[in-house]
């Protein structure tokens, strides 16, 4: 069976780098044919896709994010990793890494999920 | 992109069915077979319910249904059962490698 768990700190001064690692057991990033996403949920409020990587590390992101959001990966180590720059309270939110099952944002597999706060 | 669009509740009672609309635009719903819903408890992790519009995932109950008419999707569920009280998201691909959700329902089983 898949599993995804996030990983990274909880609490981010505002201004400085978030980074967070999700790591993947039961399956082979390398060897698939899926793309992994994350996606946040800041508390009390909807979900946001963030973007998307390959294992070839062939990304996408989401146009009104994009600039401030990097998400690589890392094959031997079976993870994929996103940071971010510059955060502000407004990035206070429980962030998710998924596996995308059809390439077209079906998430099937979720992560735990890791909340994030900025302060 | 704006997130697509959700009514912010709906209701029905035990056995009942209850339908949630999905609102996009000409260059996401409307343009691709690409819809998914998500149900998600409090305090618990998005489960996929639906793919592709109308698919279900395996271990999906089949009283959980999706469909599609131009720029709006739907989630049906029939026969309301107590543990279907949650929030419901839709999402859809939009292009270019890029996908919205919509802002979310919450279910109510009265």
């Amino acid at each position: 069976q898949l599993h995804l768990q996030e990983s990274g700190p909880g609490l981010v001064k505002p201004s400085e780098t978030l980074s967070l690692t999700c790591t993947v057991s039961g399956g082979s990033i390398k060897r698939s044919t899926y793309y992994w996403g994350w996606i946040r949920q800041p508390p009390g409020k909807g979900l946001e896709w963030i973007g998307s990587i390959f294992n070839s590390g062939s990304t996408y992101y989401s146009p009104s994010l994009k600039s401030r959001f990097t998400i690589s990966v890392d094959t031997s180590k079976n993870q994929f990793s996103l940071e971010l720059n510059s955060v502000t309270a407004a990035d206070t939110a429980f962030y998710y890494c998924a596996r995308d099952a059809d390439s077209s944002g079906s998430f099937d597999f979720w992560g735990q999920g890791t909340l994030v706060i900025v302060s | 992109q704006s997130a697509l669009t959700q009514p912010p509740s709906a209701s029905g009672s035990p056995g009942q069915s209850v339908t949630i609309s999905c609102t996009g635009t000409s260059s996401d719903i409307d343009n691709f077979n690409y819809v998914s819903w998500y149900q998600q408890h409090p305090g618990k992790v998005p489960k996929l319910m639906i793919y592709e519009v109308t698919k279900r995932p395996s271990g999906v109950p089949d009283r959980f249904s999706g469909s599609k008419s131009g720029n709006t999707a739907s989630l049906t569920v029939s026969g309301l059962q107590a543990e279907d009280e949650a929030d419901y998201y839709c999402s859809s691909y939009a292009g270019r490698n890029n996908y919205v959700f919509g802002t979310g329902t919450k279910v109510t089983v009265l």
